[in-house]
């Protein structure tokens, strides 16, 4: 079994819409759960971080995690199609991230 | 500033021969990571080092890898011999010494062995 499952999409939405990305994880060691963004050819890209249970929001992006069901959320809000990217959860106990293997996004203008 | 820098941005090499992957962290970032993501799998960790010490190197998946970082500056990751199930896209990247989060990845290497 995975640490970190990830539903791989793709995930197929109209320019506007709501997105939700979900990752649950088997670990209870794990502290800091990151969301990266990943266009294609380049790096992943960090969105978001959050060290506790509960909420966190930057702009149009928010981060939810409850670790009683170890599980992990990134909600867009007014999606774009400049949004259009994979999206990849990934967790620590220490400097190692662990990766799930990422949704692949698409908003259609 | 400056991102994480690596190069070749993309090699091809056939089975047996030898390849040397570069990366430039991002000044001042004490900790560097390499990391692979094969076809079809997650991007998984490979080693760890904080200045040119290596803390953590338990995801090399052979000794065909050897990994070093000269001077606490830029790494280099070898491939030798190089196998058709190294071909993958070998990301490396940087973070100041105390942040666990936030690390800050380069474009990676896609290394394909024919």
């Amino acid at each position: 079994q995975k640490e970190v499952e990830q539903d791989p999409g793709p995930l197929s939405v109209p320019e506007g819409a709501i997105v939700s990305l979900n990752c649950t994880y088997s670990n209870s060691a794990f502290q800091y759960f990151m969301w990266y963004r990943q266009y294609s050819r380049k790096g992943p890209e960090l969105l978001m971080y959050t060290y506790s249970s509960g909420n966190k929001e930057d702009g149009r992006f928010t981060a939810q995690v409850d670790k009683s069901s170890k599980y992990i959320s990134l909600f867009i809000r007014d999606s774009q199609p400049s949004d259009s990217a994979t999206y990849l959860c990934a967790m620590n106990a220490g400097n190692m991230l662990t990766f799930g293997g990422g949704t692949r996004l698409m908003v259609k203008p | 500033e400056a991102g994480v820098t690596q190069f070749p941005s993309h090699s091809v090499i056939e089975k047996g021969q030898t390849v040397t992957l570069r990366c430039d962290p991002i000044s001042g970032h004490d900790n560097l990571y390499w990391y692979r993501r094969v076809m079809g799998k997650e991007i998984k960790f490979l080693l760890h080092f904080v200045k040119e010490s290596k803390q953590d190197e338990s995801g090399m998946p052979n000794n065909r890898f050897l990994a070093e970082r000269t001077g606490g500056t830029y790494s280099t990751l070898k491939v030798q011999p190089a196998e058709l199930e190294d071909s993958g896209v070998y990301f490396c990247a940087s973070s100041r010494m105390t942040e666990f989060y936030g690390y800050t990845f380069g474009s990676g290497t896609r290394l394909t062995v024919v």
